[in-house]
């Protein structure tokens, strides 16, 4: 049974480009959420989907968007890179409890470098 | 203030010693994860607890609901224990994690 999976791992683009990340949700999950984390820093949630649709927003520009698929896997799409936005990109796949708890399970990763 | 506060934020001990890594947190919540994570970046889950004491190998951690408080311990540290350790907590009514900056630990042979 494969974990969560995300691609690439490393990216590097240019001040201005446009970025996707992408996740596949370890299996019989059917919750993605997207964090950023910064060099440093605790990860900070940017947002999550539950069934296609983004079920709560973390504090981030609509510069961040993002899509989840039939199959429950997701991207992560960034415009207009600025340099700040230079960090580790995590997934993470649950499922939601019946009470709304749930366990979270993180992909590796996708660091991006923004220069 | 961050709603979630770890303590210490960098830790450094001897193979062998027992490590306490504390979390306190302002906002009522439903559950609280004790994550690792490795350098290159991934996360591991360790525990999700919302009462009590669970206990995994030679980890141990608790929470205190009522006093906002949670730690994790490591009993018969290893070098390979040596990680960043974040605690998270999902806010009651959300469906997110709310993390802390982590705690640095470092067990020298």
């Amino acid at each position: 049974d494969a974990g969560v999976t995300q691609s690439p791992t490393h990216l590097i683009k240019t001040r201005g480009q446009q970025v996707t990340l992408r996740c596949s949700p370890k299996s019989g999950h059917d919750t993605v959420s997207w964090y950023q984390q910064a060099l440093g820093q605790g990860p900070q949630f940017i947002f999550q989907y539950y069934e296609e649709e983004e079920r709560q927003r973390g504090n981030f520009p609509d510069r961040f968007s993002g899509h989840q698929f039939p199959n429950y896997s997701s991207e992560l799409n960034v415009n207009a890179l600025l340099l700040g936005d230079s960090a580790l990109y995590l997934c993470a796949s649950s499922l939601l409890g019946s009470r709304g708890t749930y366990e979270q399970y993180f992909g590796p990763g996708t660091r991006l470098t923004v220069t | 203030k961050n709603e979630v506060e770890q303590s210490p934020q960098n830790l450094t001990a001897q193979e062998g010693e027992f490590i306490t890594i504390n979390c306190s947190y302002s906002v009522g919540i439903s559950a609280l994860h004790w994550l690792q994570q490795h350098p290159g970046g991934g996360i591991v889950s360790l525990f999700m607890l919302s009462s009590g004491k669970k206990k995994h190998g030679r980890l141990i951690a608790t929470i205190n609901i009522q006093e906002k408080h949670s730690s994790l311990h490591i009993t018969a540290s290893h070098p390979r224990d040596s990680a960043v350790y974040i605690c998270a907590v999902i806010p009651m009514g959300a469906q997110k994690l709310v993390f802390g900056q982590g705690t640095r630990l470092t067990i020298n042979p």
